[in-house]
């Protein structure tokens, strides 16, 4: 069973420059959520999507895009890495039956230096 | 808005005995959820217990209990005969709004536990 898979584990970024952190989920969930976790801290929502083609902001959007073309998949945009978005950042994904269960990828560890 | 606070940065038990994780929150809601969650060293978030604020008994998943108590606003996890695998961060998470189903978690700073053997 794979879950909420999430790449990559790593990366490190220069200032200015853009990537994708990927995340698929192949459980036929209809939620999908983006956190953040900044070091010492609890995770904030970027981003969530309550199904395909149906995106919105969470706390802490700014500086990041997403898309939801299909159940799925969720990327997560950074356009112009900052040394602000050093974070780990998480996917996670929930069941339309069982809401309030989120199931959470590995993380992804990005530097912008 | 609702805010999550744990107390604890940082707590230890010995190896089969009992540690209480304390967690607050601040609502002005009437009904929500309240999770505990478990990071390991893997940094994977697992669901350790969940509490419906309607359901006055508390929740219990073998090991692990909560003290909820709705009008002091606290959420406490208790983790019984504690093991070397329970030793993580834990985080004590609110559920905010519900947004066409979509579920918005609001998390607290984290407690990391030690198991000292």
């Amino acid at each position: 069973n794979a879950g909420v898979t999430q790449t990559p584990k790593f990366r490190i970024l220069k200032i200015g420059q853009s990537m994708t952190l990927q995340c698929t989920q192949d459980m036929n969930h209809n939620y999908m959520y983006w956190y953040r976790q900044d070091p010492g801290m609890g995770l904030k929502l970027i981003y969530y999507s309550v199904g395909a083609g149906i995106t919105d902001k969470g706390e802490v959007p700014n500086g990041y895009n997403v898309s939801r073309s299909t159940t799925e998949d969720f990327p997560l945009r950074l356009e112009l890495a900052a040394p602000s978005q050093t974070s780990v950042y998480f996917c996670a994904s929930s069941h339309i039956i069982a809401k309030n269960i989120q199931y959470f990828g590995a993380g992804t560890r990005l530097s912008v230096l | 808005a609702q805010t999550v606070t744990q107390s604890q940065p940082e707590m230890s038990v010995q190896e089969a005995e009992t540690v209480t994780l304390s967690c607050t929150y601040d609502t002005s809601e009437s009904d929500y959820y309240l999770f505990w969650y478990k990071q390991p060293p893997s940094r994977q978030m697992i669901l350790v217990i969940r509490q419906e604020a309607y359901k006055q008994q508390n929740a219990t998943e073998n090991r692990f209990s909560v003290n909820f108590q709705k009008a002091a606003k606290s959420f406490s996890l208790k983790i019984s005969d504690s093991q070397l695998g329970d030793a993580a961060m834990y985080f004590c998470a609110y559920r905010s709004d519900v947004i066409q189903g979509a579920q918005k978690l609001v998390f607290g700073q984290g407690t990391r536990l030690t198991i000292n053997p």
